[in-house]
């Protein structure tokens, strides 16, 4: 059965850092590409980033594109996304994503950046 | 940026066939996909490449794609069908886009 949980969520001040872990399971995690999508509180969907399987092609929404890291480590089956500088506007749930579609999802993990 | 505009709702009693309509410039030319995101769950993918369905997902729902408007099609509504369904595609700028999102509500 295919599993992905996200960790690493929680409260933050504006200005500060979070990084987001994606742990997958039931499947072969080095031959999917990954996404992270958030969700604000009571909004619709929002792509953050995209990794490649190899990690060799990485891309960001504008929003996000210099504050945030996406990476990955096969050997651990794990994904994760570095978020740096995050603003009020950054606070939603944020799930990883398996594929170039998300065919499965995550449950997510809130993270609320508040002063 | 590329737009893709969804209804903000859609209402249908149980037994109806509901649309839920895509609009983005030339959509037909993208491959669409669609998820189904109830209260407090996370996105399921009901329909991908326009009109695939992934396994465990019900023959009532499908997808198609052509000019300017992606439709996902529910036939039969069920009350569990109520939901916000989401389209989505890849820009040509490497960027994923999705829809607003539309409410299904069954009367």
């Amino acid at each position: 059965e295919v599993q992905l949980v996200e960790s690493g969520g929680g409260s933050v001040q504006p200005g500060g850092s979070l990084r987001l872990s994606c742990a997958a399971s039931g499947f072969t995690f080095s031959s999917y590409s990954m996404n992270w999508v958030r969700q604000a509180p009571g909004k619709g969907l929002e792509w953050v980033s995209y990794i490649s399987s190899s990690s060799s092609t990485i891309y960001y929404a504008d929003s996000v594109k210099g504050r945030f890291t996406i990476s990955r480590d096969n050997a651990k089956n794990s994904l994760y996304l570095q978020m740096n500088s995050l603003r009020v506007e950054d606070t939603a749930v944020y799930y990883c994503a398996r594929g170039d579609y998300g065919d499965h999802w995550g449950q997510g993990t809130l993270v609320t950046v508040s002063s | 940026s590329y737009v893709l505009t969804q209804p903000p709702s859609v209402s249908m009693a149980p037994g109806q066939t509901a649309r839920i309509t895509c609009g983005g410039n030339n959509v037909g030319d993208k491959s669409v996909h669609w998820y189904q995101q109830k209260p407090g769950q996370a996105p399921v993918l009901v329909v991908y490449d326009d009109s695939d369905r992934p396994s465990g997902i019900p023959e009532r729902f499908s997808g198609s794609n052509s000019g300017n408007t992606a439709t996902l099609t529910i036939s039969r509504v069920e009350a569990g069908d109520e939901a916000d369904y989401y389209c989505q595609v890849w820009d040509s700028s490497d960027h994923v886009v999705f829809g607003g999102g539309t409410k299904l509500t069954v009367l």
